[in-house]
C-alpha cells in the first residue's frame, strides 16, 4: 500500500499567489482530513470529509482557504491569495469508517510564503 | 467536551533507560485513544491504539501504553530508549459523543542522550 500521497512536498511562493496542495487517499478509505502544523499553534484540523462530503470545516481559517474532493480518492486544498502567515506544514490524512478509526498521515506539504 | 493534556512538553532520557510520556484525557464516554510519533520533517505515524479491549496496548518499536480509566490516563512507556526514538509524540483522543472527532495533545518532544 502506497499510503497517503501528498504533493508538492515543498513549495515556496510569493505572497498573493495561488497555492494548490494535493492529496491521494489510501485505496478504500472514505474519510479525508486536512491538518496544518505550525510551531505556534501545533496541529490544527482544517477540514474533514466523509464520503466526499465536508462534515466539519470549522477549522478553515478564512475564505482564502478552500478544499474539495472531486472524487473518492483525491482532494485539493487551495489558498488564494496566499499570505506569509499561511507558511506551515499541511498534512493530509485518511481513514476508513470515520474519524474514530485510525487515521493515516501523509508526509506533508511544506509551504513557505514570502 | 473532550480534551487531551500531555503533561511534559519535553522529556530527556539517556539511551538504554526507560521512557515515560504522560497523557491525561477528558472524555464524556468511552474513548478511543492513540499515540502517534512524528520524526523530524516527517508525517505522523501511528504507534498504538486503545479501543476498549485490553487496557495494556502494545505498539511498534517496543512502546506500550496502559489505559487507566480511574486516573483518566494513557501514558506511553518503553523499557529502554534508543537514539532513533528521538521524536515528537502526540496523544490523541476520539469520543463517539464528540462525533468521533480526534483531539490532539500538544505533543511531547523526546530527546535521547548517548
Amino acid at each position: 500500500d502506497a499510503g497517503v500521497i501528498q504533493s508538492p512536498r515543498h513549495e515556496v511562493t510569493e505572497m498573493g499567489q495561488e497555492v494548490t496542495l494535493r492529496c491521494k487517499l489510501i485505496s478504500g478509505h472514505n474519510s479525508l482530513f486536512w491538518y496544518r502544523q505550525t510551531m505556534m499553534r501545533g496541529l490544527e484540523l482544517l477540514i474533514y470529509f466523509n464520503n466526499n462530503v465536508p462534515i466539519d470545516d470549522s477549522g478553515m481559517p478564512e475564505d482564502r482557504f478552500s478544499a474539495k474532493m472531486p472524487n473518492a480518492s483525491f482532494s485539493t486544498l487551495k489558498i488564494q491569495p496566499s499570505e506569509p502567515r499561511d507558511s506551515a506544514v499541511y498534512f493530509c490524512a485518511s481513514s476508513f469508517g470515520g474519524s474514530g478509526n485510525t487515521i493515516y498521515f501523509g508526509e506533508g506539504s511544506w509551504l513557505t510564503v514570502v | 467536551a473532550q480534551s487531551v493534556t500531555q503533561l511534559d512538553s519535553h522529556v530527556s532520557v539517556s539511551e538504554g533507560t526507560p521512557v515515560l510520556l504522560r497523557c491525561n484525557y477528558s472524555s464524556s464516554y468511552s474513548p478511543s485513544l492513540f499515540w502517534y510519533v512524528q520524526h523530524p520533517n516527517k508525517g505522523l505515524q501511528l504507534l498504538l491504539k486503545y479501543t476498549s479491549a485490553a487496557t495494556l496496548v502494545k505498539g511498534i518499536n517496543g512502546f506500550e501504553a496502559e489505559f487507566k480509566k480511574s486516573e483518566t490516563s494513557f501514558h506511553l512507556t518503553k523499557p529502554s530508549a534508543h537514539m532513533s526514538d528521538a521524536a515528537e509524540y502526540f496523544c490523541v483522543v476520539s469520543d463517539v459523543n464528540a462525533g468521533n472527532m480526534l483531539t490532539f495533545g500538544g505533543g511531547t518532544r523526546l530527546m535521547v542522550k548517548p
